[in-house]
């Protein structure tokens, strides 16, 4: 499979944890790119990393990556339970195709 | 209103019946998608269209078939709807960068489709 492998499939925290979910993948990419998924809903872009880049900061989102490991993480800090939600990374390697991993649910508790 | 809008948000049909499912957009993007999200494996690519006379098969097109009938329309069809063809389908669009910019990929997503076969 292309997919890359996400870790945990599954995440529950309390309000105002630190969650860090990872991403690998298995060939080189142009960029890396993490969605959010609310239940039942489409996916919303939340931030991009290039493959030049290490890390990348958007509001309480952290992204690295690190491309001799061939993985990335996303760390949101402070978590709300309004953060509960599925959430995908995606790798633009050669090409137009974005590929998307298997996802982390993320839970987090009030 | 959604900038990518799918129709019909969901379905139940029976096997052997055609299915199709719409999407139109306002964003004025010329690449559009057909995804399939089944639980524990993300997103799968059916089909991309990069303009109106460009159709191209993704991951798991068999099955499958689309129509690209103007910049902002992509419709998805199942011509014979089978029960493993039960999952939640997206529609998205991204935009050919202009000369010079790099292309992001970048997917803009509609609120899925959700279809049922019995």
């Amino acid at each position: 499979s292309q997919q890359g492998e996400e870790d945990p499939q599954a995440l529950s925290i309390q309000e105002g944890e630190n969650a860090t979910m990872n991403c690998s993948y298995k060939t080189s990419i142009n960029n890396l790119q993490w969605y959010r998924q609310n239940s039942g809903r489409g996916l919303v872009h939340l931030i991009l990393i290039r493959s030049n880049e290490r890390e990348k900061h958007s509001g309480r989102l952290r992204v690295t990556l690190d491309t001799s490991k061939k993985s990335s993480s996303l760390l949101i800090t402070a978590s709300r339970a309004a953060d509960t939600a599925s959430y995908f990374c995606a790798r633009r390697a050669g090409g137009f195709k974005t590929i998307f991993g298997a996802g982390t649910r993320l839970f987090v508790k009030a | 209103d959604a900038d990518v809008t799918q129709t019909p948000r969901n379905r139940i049909t029976k096997t052997g019946k055609r299915i199709m499912l719409e999407c139109s957009q306002t964003k004025g993007h010329d690449r559009m998608y057909w995804y399939r999200q089944d639980p524990g494996l993300g997103l799968q690519l059916i089909y991309y269209s990069f303009d109106v006379k460009d159709i191209n098969k993704g991951e798991i097109s068999d099955g499958y078939s689309v129509s690209r009938q103007a910049q902002a329309k992509f419709s998805l069809s199942l011509e014979s709807a089978i029960p493993n063809q039960t999952a939640l389908y997206f529609c998205a669009t991204s935009q050919t960068p202009g000369t010079g910019v790099l292309d992001t990929g970048e997917l803009f997503f509609g609120e899925g489709s959700r279809l049922t076969v019995l």
